[in-house]
């Protein structure tokens, strides 16, 4: 089991559709991110808060729109998807601010696969 | 071009060998991460050697950076079935870019029992 909580674990969604995807942790990590990742690469950086402040946009579309409403949560508002962002969506959080955060490491959750039809 | 380079891609062994992995890396850096990712998982935090550390020690892994070389290795000893998954390098650029990570492609390990 993983200290972050991503739900839900699979989506299915029209291109039409709007959905969520939702991230919590409980270990007081005051950073928190959002990953994509594609079958077989790397994990590719979306977005950084720090404090519940969005510090870091990876030039993501605005179809993709991060929300923190507290420290412990995290959420992806997706809307008007393409095909090619089907993939693994991943969460993660670290301690502390953006400053010193950097040497802490990141706590990953299990993803979201989200395919779009 | 990708910063955290790795090699091999894919890397097959027996039970009880070792397994050797390298990064390699093209800015300056604050720290380099090491993580593995079992199939259908999220990633977990091996292992972090900071810019002025040399060589570091986990359990049955040993972590080595040479920062004029810029590259990175990550030998996992006496291996295990276990083992079996996808390991990322992970660097931390120095400067402004905070707790941004940027990770290598990966290799993929597969320990044959």
């Amino acid at each position: 089991d993983t200290e972050v909580t991503q739900t839900p674990k699979h989506l299915v969604m029209g291109m039409t559709n709007k959905k969520s995807l939702k991230c919590e942790q409980h270990m007081g990590h005051r950073a928190m991110y959002w990953y994509k990742q594609k079958a077989k690469k790397p994990p590719e950086l979306m977005f950084v808060y720090s404090y519940e402040k969005l510090s870091i946009n990876e030039s993501v579309p605005s179809r993709f729109s991060p929300e923190c409403p507290n420290s412990s949560l995290l959420n992806l508002h997706l809307h008007a998807l393409q095909p090619e962002d089907s993939a693994l969506y991943l969460c993660a959080s670290s301690q502390g601010s953006l400053r010193g955060g950097g040497n802490q490491p990141q706590h990953f959750g299990d993803g979201t696969r989200l395919s779009i039809l | 071009s990708q910063q955290g380079e790795e090699d091999p891609q894919a890397l097959s062994i027996q039970e009880g060998e070792n397994a050797t992995m390298n990064c390699s890396y093209k800015t300056s850096i604050n720290n380099l991460q090491w993580y593995r990712q079992n199939s259908g998982r999220g990633l977990v935090h091996l292992i972090l050697i900071r810019s002025n550390e040399r060589e570091k020690h986990s359990g049955r892994l040993r972590v080595t950076l040479d920062t004029s070389k810029k590259s990175s290795s990550l030998l996992i000893t006496a291996s295990r079935a276990a083992d079996t998954a996808s390991y990322f390098c992970a660097t931390r650029a120095g400067g402004t870019s905070y707790g941004k990570l940027t990770f290598g492609q990966g290799t993929i390990l597969t320990v044959h029992p």
